[in-house]
């Protein structure tokens, strides 16, 4: 299995654009969870989907932020329009099989100038 | 928001050192997870726990499940070199949660 899929790995935009961050769950995952990672706050759970259908999204930060899961096999979050305060390493994460592990992809690091 | 007090939160060790870190809570939880995160990457999960006691071990890694499940630890024993990274705690219930990391350097 190829892991979690996230892309791009790198996004460096200004002030104001749109960001799309995507990801790929392992197959057969039925749970999918976006984190944000920064020095100051550590890992921040943003939003996660449960069988495709947003469960809880209380830590997206505002109306800036957006997320989907329009199928079990692909995932995004919106950010729109992009502030500085964003930069941040975006990971995507997933659950499921045996045990229900939560894996990680390798992340998204946005520098938003 | 995190309800997982992990510590120490750096630790500057001599290679063949054994290394010990743990995490806290005030809640019980079923689940307790170890992850190891290196520069430029996501977190990789070292090692999952299911039950209260339970002592699970991977290479020189060691783990246990508290007894009250509000607690874990993880013990790495002749640290070399390539254990050098930030070392996160988790927990779950019907989310995770996460412990704010032990960054962990090991000096040749």
């Amino acid at each position: 299995d190829a892991g979690v899929i996230q892309s791009p790995r790198h996004e460096v935009t200004e002030m104001g654009q749109e960001v799309t961050l995507r990801c790929k769950p392992i197959s057969g995952h039925n749970s999918l969870f976006w984190y944000r990672q920064t020095m100051m706050r550590g890992l921040e759970l943003l939003i996660y989907f449960n069988n495709n259908v947003p469960i809880d999204d209380s830590g997206m930060p505002e109306d800036r932020f957006s997320a989907k899961m329009p199928n079990a096999s692909f995932s995004t979050l919106k950010i729109q329009p992009s502030e500085p305060r964003d930069s941040a390493v975006y990971f995507c994460a997933t659950r499921g099989g045996a045990g229900e592990k939560l894996l990680f992809g390798s992340g998204t690091q946005l520098s938003v100038l | 928001g995190q309800q997982l007090n992990q510590s120490p939160q750096s630790m500057f060790i001599q290679e063949g050192e054994d290394v010990s870190m743990n995490c806290t809570s005030s809640s019980i939880f079923n689940t307790w997870l170890w992850y190891k995160q290196e520069p430029g990457e996501g977190p990789v999960l070292l090692i999952a726990l299911y039950k209260a006691g339970e002592l699970t071990s991977n290479g020189r890694l060691t783990a246990q499940f508290g007894i009250t499940r509000k607690d874990s630890f993880l013990n790495i024993s002749a640290s070399i070199p390539s254990d050098v990274g930030i070392y996160f705690c988790a927990a779950t219930g019907n989310q995770f949660y996460f412990g704010t990391g032990t960054s962990l350097t090991v000096i040749p």
